[in-house]
C-alpha cells in the first residue's frame, strides 16, 4: 500500500517568508508526529496528534511554529517568518496504535536563504 | 541529561563481526523501545522493537532490554558493508504516543 508522503521534497525559502509542509499519512494510522532532523543530528521531536485527542505541542521550538491535522488525516505544519536556524530535514510519520511501529515519509528539506 | 542517550560513534567493525550499540533512557516509566536505521539522506526505518525484559532476536539482529538498568541494546551479527548507518534508538514515553530519538550512532562495516 501506499506510504507516508510529503510535499514539497525541497523548499528553497528566504529569511522571514512563510513556509507550510504537508504530509499525507498511511491510510487509518491514527498518529502522527513531525520531527526536525539537522545536519548530522538526530531527530527532533515537534508535534504529534492522536485521533481526536488534543496534539501534544510540547516539542515545538517556538510560536513562530504550528501544525494542524484535518479531518484526522492530512497534517501541515507551517512555519512563520522563517529563520536561518529553522533550515533542516522535516519528517513526518505515521503509526496506528497496535503496532506502533512508526513509519517514515522522505521528508521536506527546507533551507532558509 | 538527556532522555535517550546513545553514543554518537562512529562505531567501525570488520565485515563478518558483531556490532554492539547502545543505549540509555530517563524515563523509568517507559514501555516501548524500538531501533532505526538509518542511511545516509534516506529516513529512518523500522528494525527492532522491544517491549519486555530480555531478549528478542530476529535474524542477524538482537535487541536487549533492561529496565531496571534504563537500558537498551542492539547487536548486529555478522556485521555486512549494507549495515553500514545511522542506529536511532527510540524510546516512547509513559501513556502516550511521544517517542523520544537519540541522536543516534554512526555504524561502518569495513569490507
Amino acid at each position: 500500500g501506499a506510504g507516508v508522503s510529503q510535499s514539497p521534497s525541497n523548499k528553497v525559502t528566504e529569511k522571514g517568508k512563510d513556509v507550510e509542509l504537508r504530509c499525507d499519512p498511511i491510510s487509518g494510522h491514527t498518529a502522527l508526529y513531525w520531527y526536525r532532523q539537522s545536519l548530522g543530528q538526530g531527530l527532533e521531536f515537534l508535534i504529534y496528534f492522536q485521533g481526536n485527542s488534543a496534539p501534544d505541542k510540547s516539542g515545538l521550538p517556538s510560536d513562530r511554529f504550528s501544525a494542524e491535522r484535518t479531518g484526522g488525516s492530512v497534517s501541515t505544519l507551517t512555519i512563520q517568518r522563517t529563520q536561518q536556524e529553522d533550515s533542516a530535514v522535516y519528517l513526518c510519520a505515521s503509526s496506528s496504535y497496535d503496532p506502533d511501529t512508526q513509519y517514515f515519509g522522505p521528508g521536506t528539506r527546507l533551507t532558509v536563504l | 541529561q538527556k532522555e535517550v542517550e546513545q553514543n554518537s560513534g562512529p562505531l567501525s567493525v570488520p565485515e563478518g563481526a558483531i556490532a554492539s550499540l547502545n543505549c540509555t533512557y530517563s524515563d523509568r516509566g517507559s514501555q516501548s523501545f524500538f531501533w532505526y536505521r538509518q542511511y545516509s539522506g534516506k529516513s529512518p526505518e523500522l528494525i527492532m522493537s522491544i517491549y519486555s525484559n530480555g531478549d528478542k532476536e530476529d535474524g542477524r539482529f538482537t535487541a536487549q532490554l533492561n529496565k531496571a538498568s534504563q537500558y537498551v541494546s542492539l547487536l548486529i551479527r555478522d556485521s555486512q558493508p549494507s549495515d553500514s548507518a545511522t542506529y536511532l534508538c527510540a524510546v516512547k514515553s509513559t501513556g502516550g504516543f511521544k517517542t523520544i530519538f537519540g541522536a543516534g550512532t554512526r555504524l561502518f562495516v569495513k569490507a
